[in-house]
């Protein structure tokens, strides 16, 4: 079975506090990805990376940054955190072998609270 | 851009009885592929079904099936038998061929009732 996890199932910091969220995927995937999950707004796209060092930017990349320095492992950096970045974030990972088509399997996710 | 709707943010079902969930997209694209993902409550989230929008035939899985309306862009999802076990958020997902960007919709939170 796929396993990807996340570093913290909860965690509250303080405004402009610079926060780290990590994902360990077991898989060897390509891709990696975070979102963001906010009610009534479904997932939305943060960033993703398809290799290690590389990354692009989705549909809400402003406030955020990311790392992947080892395959396995992908970091969302919230810089400076604000009260509207409070959120539950998901990280996932795919194969990227079939194009589009691969399962994301995703982690419990981290629910942030930003005060 | 691609958009995903589903315009049942709640819904119920009695055990054993058969729901059908809602999702309407928008793209110019003809080559897609849609997903249904499932997170029950304090759970990861998990694929339901997928379908790829060259093939006509509907795809199912065990209890879940999907009507795919590709000129009507409509990608329903059918749980027949409901379990309790199938209380949960929906969301109904879409991404192009090629593409690394999953489009979500704004989910559809389902309550089975025993």
């Amino acid at each position: 079975d796929v396993k990807v996890t996340q570093s913290s199932r909860y965690l509250v910091k303080r405004t402009g506090e610079k926060v780290f969220l990590e994902c360990v995927q077991d898989m060897d995937h390509e891709n990696m990805f975070w979102y963001r999950q906010d009610p009534g707004l479904g997932l939305r796209l943060i960033y993703f990376s398809y290799d290690v060092k590389m990354k692009e930017k989705g549909d809400i990349p402003e406030g955020y940054s990311v790392s992947r320095e080892k395959k396995e492992r992908f970091s969302l950096i919230l810089e400076s955190a604000s009260t509207n970045q409070t959120s539950m974030y998901l990280c996932a990972s795919s194969s990227g072998a079939l194009a589009g088509m691969d399962t994301q399997y995703f982690g419990p996710g981290t629910r942030l609270t930003v005060l | 851009a691609q958009t995903v709707t589903q315009s049942q943010p709640e819904m119920s079902v009695q055990e054993a009885e058969t729901v059908t969930l809602s999702c309407t997209y928008d793209t110019s694209e003809s080559n897609y592929y849609l997903f249904w993902y499932k997170q029950p409550p304090s759970r990861q989230m998990i694929l339901v079904i997928r379908q790829e929008a060259y093939k006509q035939q509907n795809a199912t899985e065990n209890r879940f099936s999907v009507n795919f309306q590709k000129a009507a862009k409509s990608f329903s999802l059918k749980i027949s038998d409901s379990q309790l076990g199938d209380t949960a958020m929906y969301f109904c997902a879409f991404i192009q061929t090629g593409a690394n960007n999953l489009f979500f919709g704004t989910g559809t939170r389902l309550t089975v009732i025993p």
